[in-house]
């Protein structure tokens, strides 16, 4: 069973719209974190932010915030007035014991000028 | 840039054949973590090592090996090659033996004809 899920395989939405990325987990650890990293068409993994279980503290980053909550195990990301530079492939991971992450299957953002 | 170092960048070599992907860790990082993302597979994690010894592995094949030298570097070989190990090799870096949210290097794509 997949750990991460990332329903929205690909996404397209039009300059200065608001797009959210959705991410779904699974685990039975009470402690674990969870991430989202960012691959421009370049390939590098960028990472965005980390959140750990025991914080449920919404998060803004300028144009970025996250949504996470843990009673629907989700981690949703939000792009407010995207910008042609925000088109990449965007991972939901999550990290039970440190050494590995389990990684969705990405969702591909395309922003249209 | 990272600070993770990975060569070559990119790589093309004949089914059946061995290559050696080598990586740097950011200074003072003493874990080096291997990553798999492929068309089929997505982002897999491979292997981990702390300060020279291996210390989690995953979805890595009996055909790839890994090691981590008295420097930190490590090398990532892949041998008797398939078409199917054609895809994108990140390698991560972290200080201690877990980390949550570690830097990924730039990766190494390796196309096998």
């Amino acid at each position: 069973a997949q750990k991460v899920t990332q329903a929205q395989t690909e996404i397209s939405v039009v300059e200065k719209e608001d797009v959210t990325l959705d991410c779904v987990y699974e685990t039975r650890d009470t402690t674990y974190y969870l991430f989202w990293y960012k691959q421009p068409p370049s390939g590098e993994l960028v990472f965005l932010i980390r959140r750990n279980s025991f914080d449920e503290q919404n998060e803004i980053s300028g144009r970025y915030s996250w949504n996470f909550q843990k009673s629907t195990s989700s981690f949703n990301f939000t792009i407010t007035a995207s910008q042609v530079v925000d088109s990449a492939v965007y991972f939901c991971a999550l990290s039970e014991t440190g050494n590995q992450f389990y990684f969705g299957t990405g969702t591909s953002l395309t922003v249209i000028p | 840039d990272s600070g993770v170092t990975q060569t070559p960048k990119h790589l093309i070599t004949a089914t059946g054949q061995r290559v050696t992907l080598r990586c740097s860790p950011r200074s003072g990082d003493l874990s080096v973590y291997w990553y798999q993302q492929s068309l089929d597979q997505g982002l897999q994690f491979l292997i981990q090592y702390y300060n020279g010894e291996e210390r989690a592995k995953g979805n890595i094949l009996e055909r790839f090996s890994a090691q981590q030298f008295p420097d930190l570097h490590s090398e990532l070989n892949l041998s008797s090659l398939e078409l199917g190990d054609s895809a994108l090799y990140f390698c991560a870096s972290s200080v201690g033996h877990r980390n949550y949210g570690y830097t990924f290097g730039s990766g190494t794509r390796l196309t096998v004809v």
